[in-house]
C-alpha cells in the first residue's frame, strides 16, 4: 500500500539552527501539506502546496518558514532559525485532489526537538 | 471561531465492550467532519468522513460515526472493541474553501483484556 514517508523520525538541533524536513509523499499525489502537533496540544495546520506554490498557510507559518518541492519525489519543510517552541511532531500529507473533500494521507512525523 | 472539541483525554476499556468517543465541533460553513486513528509511531490514518447525505457513517475497522447538526457532534462508536484498537483518535473537520484541516486535541483509547 503507497504510504507518505518522513524522515528522520527523530532530530534534535540547537536554538537558531536551520532544520530540514523531509517527506516523500505518495507519488501519484499532486497536493502537499505540513502540520504540527506541540506536544499535548492539538494538531495544527501549517501549508498546503500545489504546483510548486503555496495554495494556503496559516498564521503560524511565518517567515522562519518555508516549503519546497526540491525533485520530482520531495516535499521539504526547512525551519531557518529554529526556536524552542518549534519543537514538536511534524507530520507530512499528502492527496489527490485539492480540498477537503479528497482523503490526505499522513506520514508517521518527524519529532523535532529545540534544545 | 473554528474549533474542535473532544473533551475525553484518556478512556479506557474492556476488550469486547462498546465503545463511543465524543467530538464536538464550531465552523461557520457546512462542515467536513473526519476521524483519525494513529497508532504509536504511525501516521495518522482515516477511519472514517462525513460529507453530506446519511448522516450514519461506516468506516474501516468497524468504527461508525453520527453526525447530528442540532448537536453539533459527531461522535465515533464501535460495537466491540479489540485490543488492536488501542490508538489515539482524532477528530477533525475542513470546508469546502480550503485545504485545512482543524483537528481536536485527540483521545487516547486504552484497551484492557
Amino acid at each position: 500500500e503507497p504510504e507518505v514517508t518522513q524522515t528522520p523520525s527523530h532530530q534534535v538541533t540547537q536554538m537558531g539552527q536551520e532544520v530540514i524536513l523531509r517527506c516523500v509523499p505518495i507519488s501519484n499525489h499532486l497536493y502537499f501539506y505540513w502540520y504540527r502537533q506541540i506536544l499535548g496540544q492539538k494538531v495544527e495546520f501549517l501549508v498546503s502546496f500545489y504546483n510548486n506554490e503555496i495554495s494556503e498557510k496559516s498564521e503560524i507559518f511565518d517567515d522562519q518558514f518555508s516549503v519546497e518541492r526540491p525533485d520530482g519525489s520531495n516535499f521539504t519543510l526547512k525551519i531557518r532559525s529554529t526556536k524552542l517552541e518549534d519543537s514538536a511532531m511534524y507530520f507530512c500529507a499528502s492527496s489527490g485532489g485539492q480540498g477537503a473533500r479528497t482523503e490526505a494521507f499522513f506520514g508517521q512525523g518527524t519529532r523535532l526537538t529545540v534544545v | 471561531a473554528q474549533s474542535v472539541t473532544q473533551p475525553d483525554i484518556h478512556i479506557t476499556v474492556s476488550e469486547g465492550a462498546s465503545l463511543e468517543l465524543r467530538c464536538n465541533y464550531s465552523y461557520g460553513a457546512t462542515p467536513y467532519l473526519f476521524w483519525y486513528v494513529q497508532s504509536p509511531g504511525q501516521g495518522l490514518q482515516l477511519l472514517l468522513k462525513y460529507f453530506s447525505g446519511d448522516t450514519l457513517v461506516q468506516g474501516i475497522k468497524g468504527f461508525e460515526a453520527e453526525f447530528k447538526r442540532s448537536q453539533s457532534s459527531f461522535n465515533l462508536r464501535k460495537p466491540s472493541v479489540h485490543w488492536s484498537d488501542a490508538a489515539e483518535y482524532f477528530c477533525a473537520v475542513g470546508g469546502y474553501n480550503t485545504d485545512k484541516l482543524i483537528f481536536g486535541t485527540g483521545t487516547r483509547l486504552q484497551v484492557f483484556p
